[in-house]
């Protein structure tokens, strides 16, 4: 079945220790997202990518980054990890635009210890 | 401030009960998605509307988009403990390429 598909689902780093989280999706889908979600919160946006244009939400801290290098493979990378960061981490596609319907893959949960 | 408001935030029921949870915003909305998300899991889509006024059925669950295509509701009947789960209302709004979550509704169904 065509779906998102994070890796690894469950993450722990160091304090500091870069990590890299991944997705990929078979639904070739221009549109790719990272969110990051934490206990019981609605997911808040990090970045996106349409097609090959990176676009970031102007509170994301340069902390995490993201790479796409081809259409289906999105990379987000926490440079240096603080206690603050540990959350669930939701990759997401769209057909097109941002108001057609995202689907979701099933998380990476991080743990920062 | 949440371009989305959803209400109640907790909602802890009786299997068998009614629930209605509400999605508002003042804000007009292109299209509107329902998710639900169960603990450790991703959202998974439930509903997409479009039209003011539109009415959905899945099983148990009745979506409805208001008239003026700002507020939306989900009417659940007979909840059961496979309900459980965060609810979450999310719009998008083709000017800007803008897309909002609500504020989620965390559900319990007891037994």
């Amino acid at each position: 079945d065509a779906m998102v598909i994070q890796n690894p689902r469950y993450q722990v780093t160091q304090f500091g220790k870069p990590v890299t989280l991944s997705c990929s999706q078979t639904l070739n889908h221009n549109v790719m997202y990272w969110y990051q979600q934490k206990s019981s919160q609605a997911p808040k946006l990090l970045f996106h990518y349409y097609d090959k244009d990176f676009n970031n939400e102007a509170d994301t801290p340069d902390n995490f980054q993201s790479r796409r290098p081809n259409t289906s493979f999105c990379f987000l990378d926490i440079r240096s990890p603080g206690l603050g960061d540990a959350a669930m981490y939701l990759c997401a596609t769209s057909r097109d635009q941002a108001y057609y319907e995202q689907y979701f893959g099933p998380g990476t949960r991080l743990t920062v210890t | 401030t949440q371009l989305l408001e959803q209400s109640p935030q907790f909602l802890s029921i009786q299997e068998g009960e009614n629930l209605t949870v509400y999605c508002n915003s003042s804000s007009v909305f292109s299209s509107l998605q329902w998710y639900r998300q169960e603990p450790g899991e991703g959202p998974v889509l439930l509903v997409t509307v479009v039209t003011g006024g539109e009415v959905k059925k899945l099983k148990r669950l009745t979506f409805q988009f208001g008239d003026a295509r700002k507020d939306s509701s989900l009417h659940i009947t007979a909840a059961q403990p496979g309900d459980t789960g965060l609810y979450l209302c999310a719009g998008g709004r083709n000017t800007g390429n803008q897309f909002y979550f609500g504020t989620g509704t965390s559900l319990t169904v007891i037994p």
